[in-house]
């Protein structure tokens, strides 16, 4: 399978908690997103890397999430001091682009739920 | 304020209907890209279609065809002879040039096709 693939597929964990999300993206390409979905809504941006370089964040990323691409490969998502409000799925997505905005390809999603 | 607007919020067709999806969005970049996505219950976005700014003609692919309207900012998608298995959440997505590379999905369609 060579698509974007996100570990894990469900966590759940309480208030107060630090969780970590991973996802592997589509080798070949350079550019990975982060989104976070809730039910009935469509997904909403968090944050974007070119390669190892984290050149976009959404206000809805607070200081208690932090998201890294070491080595330009795969991403990790930390949520610190976990809120039910975190609630969510949390899609990543990746593409390949040098110019233009080409298609993201999506993961199947990591759903949290904090109790 | 919301830049795509998908205002239909569930759509039931029967069988072998055709079925159009509408999508507003709201841009001021001269250059942008629009994008239709699946979200099949198994959860995972699927890429459909992609139509730039600079793009006039409207296609058909297979079953798929699309109407991209300047004048209305409308992107609609029409789906000929709906199939059981086109029941879905179907999301319109805009990017914009002058944004980044970020998504800005709508609120999302559900399709139910009854046999």
């Amino acid at each position: 399978d060579t698509g974007v693939s996100q570990d894990p597929r469900h966590k759940i964990t309480k208030r107060g908690q630090n969780v970590t999300f991973r996802c592997d993206p589509i080798s070949e390409h350079n550019r990975l997103y982060w989104y976070r979905q809730t039910l009935g809504q469509g997904p909403e941006f968090l944050t974007y890397f070119q390669n190892e370089a984290q050149l976009e964040k959404s206000r809805l990323l607070s200081d208690r999430f932090s998201a890294e691409r070491p080595k330009g490969s795969f991403s990790t998502l930390e949520i610190q001091r976990t809120e039910q409000g975190d609630s969510a799925m949390y899609l990543c997505a990746s593409s390949f682009s040098e110019q233009g905005h080409n298609e993201q390809f999506f993961g199947p999603g990591t759903r949290l739920t904090v109790l | 304020a919301q830049k795509v607007t998908q205002a239909q919020t569930e759509i039931s067709v029967v069988e072998k209907e055709d079925v159009t999806l509408d999508c507003v969005y709201e841009t001021r970049d001269t250059t942008y890209y629009l994008f239709w996505y699946k979200q099949p219950p198994s959860g995972e976005l699927v890429f459909l279609i992609r139509r730039n700014s600079f793009d006039e003609q409207n296609e058909i692919s297979g079953r798929y065809s699309w109407n991209f309207q300047k004048s209305t900012s409308s992107f609609n998608f029409t789906i000929t002879a709906s199939q059981v298995v086109d029941s879905a959440v179907y999301f319109c997505a805009l990017s914009e040039r002058g944004t980044g590379n970020q998504f800005y999905f709508g609120t999302g369609t559900s399709l139910t096709v009854i046999p």
